[in-house]
Parts: structure tokens; C-alpha cells; sequence
């Protein structure tokens, strides 16, 4: 099975300060039609998660563009370019082509210093 | 606008069954293969189970296969969990999400499993 490791798995970051959470898979996410899919999610306090970035680095509709994705192959970053009070809470990335059929990190939780 | 609403969760003692329901909305349901991932509160994201358009194609993770069952309603929009022997270890929040790239998901419905 396809193993998603996340690091780091806390992030205390000060406002308007950059954040960085790095994801690794065990196998290529590169599928057979040339695209990767990595996706990245956001779960605030109390909610239920919401995707973020499709596909390495897509952003969502209603996403700011302050949310950046990038990597290839097994490596991925997921950048925040400014950290607003708003960002709190759990990123997962997450792949969508090995089995099991979705396979999460183990989540990067970001929190205000 | 797309909604997914499950129910169906609560408590339930251990051996017990539950069936957890995903109500959807604002899109065309038949289109789209579905998902059941789990959370047990304050830990990470755990993937269920899937079906596929039609429900002739399913899969499971291997804690449980052989005790949970998924099917869908096409015609009435939902998505269905059908969940058996349930165990301590089931006790989790289940959202439905859309899709194989889990570009939605429902506000979640926790099943508690305990004596």
C-alpha cells in the first residue's frame, strides 16, 4: 500500500509569516493519463475537510492565492505565502490513484505562534 | 451549489449495526463515484470505502471488509453505509465525499460504538 508522510506535524507559525508543509509518498503519483494526483486539504476546528489544491497545484475555487502547491513524482509542498488567523487548523495531502483508494497524511497541524 | 448530508450516525453497542445515509444535491449523482472516509475525533483521515457510478463495483478497506456494505440510490440521490458488527474501534465522525479526487464532502455523522 501507498504510504503518505507529512512533515512537519505541527506548524506554529507567526501572522503574516510564510508556512511550508512538505508530503512525500512511497510510490510515484504520476497516473498513466501524465497527471499527479496529489490533493491537498484544509480541516479547520470543528469542520469537515475541504480540498484546497487538485492535482499538484490547482487551487480550488474560492481558494486565496496566498495557497501554493507544487512537486512531482512522490515530492510536494504545499506553501502558505502569509499566515492569516484564518488558516488555523489540519492539512492533509492526499493521493488518489494507488490503493487503498484514498490515502491521507497524517496531517500538518497549523497553528498561530 | 453541491451538498452532501449524511445521518444515520449514533450510539450503537458493540455487535450492533448502523446504516449511515449521504444525501446529495446540486449535482448529477449518477456521474460520480463515492466515497465513505472516517475520523476518529482528533485523529486523521481514514479512507472507508467506494462505489462506483452504477454500484457494480466496490471496494473496502481491510478493517472493514466483510462488515460494512455500500450501495447507492441513484434515483434518489443518496449514497448508503450498511455497517455490521460493529466494534469499539468503528467509533468515528463518516463523511461521504464526491468523487476520486474528494473535491466535496458532507458536514460528517458520528457513529459511537460502546457498551
Amino acid at each position: 500500500d501507498v504510504v503518505m508522510t507529512q512533515s512537519p506535524l505541527s506548524l506554529p507559525v507567526t501572522l503574516g509569516q510564510p508556512a511550508s508543509i512538505s508530503c512525500r509518498s512511497s510510490q510515484s503519483l504520476v497516473y498513466s493519463d501524465g497527471n499527479t494526483y496529489l490533493n491537498w486539504f484544509q480541516q479547520r476546528p470543528g469542520q469537515s475537510p475541504r480540498r484546497l489544491i487538485y492535482r499538484v497545484s490547482n487551487r480550488d475555487s474560492g481558494v486565496p492565492d496566498r495557497f501554493t502547491g507544487s512537486g512531482s513524482g512522490t515530492d510536494f509542498t504545499l506553501k502558505i505565502s502569509r499566515v492569516e488567523a484564518e488558516d488555523v487548523g489540519v492539512y492533509y495531502c492526499m493521493q488518489g490513484i494507488h490503493w487503498p483508494m484514498y490515502t491521507f497524511g497524517q496531517g500538518t497541524y497549523l497553528e498561530i505562534k | 451549489e453541491v451538498h452532501l448530508v449524511e445521518s444515520g450516525g449514533g450510539l450503537v453497542q458493540p455487535g450492533g449495526s448502523l446504516r449511515l445515509s449521504c444525501v446529495v444535491s446540486g449535482f448529477t449523482f449518477s456521474s460520480y463515484w463515492m466515497h465513505w472516509v472516517r475520523q476518529v475525533p482528533g485523529k486523521g483521515l481514514v479512507w472507508v470505502s467506494r462505489i462506483n457510478v452504477d454500484g457494480s463495483s466496490t471496494s473496502y478497506a481491510d478493517s472493514v471488509k466483510g462488515r460494512f456494505t455500500i450501495s447507492r440510490d441513484n434515483a434518489e440521490n443518496t449514497l448508503y453505509l450498511q455497517m455490521n458488527s460493529l466494534r469499539v474501534e468503528d467509533t468515528a465522525v463518516y463523511y461521504c465525499a464526491r468523487g476520486n479526487s474528494a473535491d466535496y464532502w458532507g458536514q460528517g455523522t458520528l457513529v459511537t460504538v460502546s457498551s
